[in-house]
């Protein structure tokens, strides 16, 4: 059974960095790219950055230059390092492991961890 | 900048079908953009619906069906039932590994 496992999620300074860590189980972690997905309260769903299975870093405009997405295949997880925060970074974040890219590529995120809270305030 | 639009919000009978739709603001969606499709309640995390425009996530019933209507990329409930009272909301792959979701549709079964 594939589980994630965020932490790291916490109250933070506007301007302040925090380190968020996935943590992968149930399938062979190095085959799959791996994203980060938010929430902020009572709004939708945005992606924020996806690593895939080469190590290539894909990121949002709207966290571009101050987000680090990076893996650990020996650890099995995969972290996002949030710098220079703002009040509008305040979200649940989610992991999620994006489809299996074999002889084809899919697409979409297949599976979601439960989230942790990020809030950046005073 | 890109939008994806969906329907803010959409009502449907218990027992009945509705179909949600997934657009560019500017441009058509085709198969191409792998569209995919979440659903989610309130304080869960999303649940993976369809993916590929028409493929199921594994456990999905076939009362959802995702298909191209038009220039959108279109979810549909067939046989709602009240626990399909959700978000749902729609993903397009973008290339060069970007993803936008769309806003969201809010469902309500009565």
């Amino acid at each position: 059974e594939v589980q994630l496992l965020e932490s790291g999620g916490g109250l933070v300074q506007p301007g302040g960095s925090l380190r968020l860590s996935c943590a992968a189980s149930g399938f062979i972690f190095s085959s799959y790219g791996m994203s980060w997905v938010r929430q902020a309260p009572g709004k939708g769903l945005e992606w924020v950055s996806l690593i895939n299975s080469g190590s290539r870093t894909f990121y949002a405009d709207s966290v571009k230059g101050r987000f680090t997405i990076s893996r650990d295949n020996s650890k099995n997880t995969v972290d996002l390092q949030m710098n220079s925060l703002r009040a509008e970074d305040t979200a649940v974040y989610y992991c999620a492991r994006r489809g299996p890219c074999a002889s084809v590529c899919t697409y979409y995120f297949e599976s979601w961890g439960q989230g942790t809270l990020v809030t950046v305030s005073p | 900048q890109t939008v994806v639009t969906q329907e803010p919000s959409f009502s449907v009978s218990p027992g009945g079908t509705v179909t949600l739709t997934c657009g560019l603001r500017s441009g058509s969606v085709s198969s191409s953009y792998y569209p995919s499709w979440y659903q989610q309640t309130p304080g869960q995390a999303p649940r993976t619906l369809i993916y590929n425009t028409n493929t199921r996530s594994s456990g999905v019933p076939d009362r959802f069906f995702g298909s191209i209507l038009g220039n959108k990329a279109a979810l549909t409930i067939t046989g709602a039932q009240a626990d399909d009272e959700s978000v749902y909301y729609c993903v397009l792959f973008m290339g060069s590994g970007i993803s936008l979701f769309g806003g969201g549709t809010k469902l309500t079964v009565l």
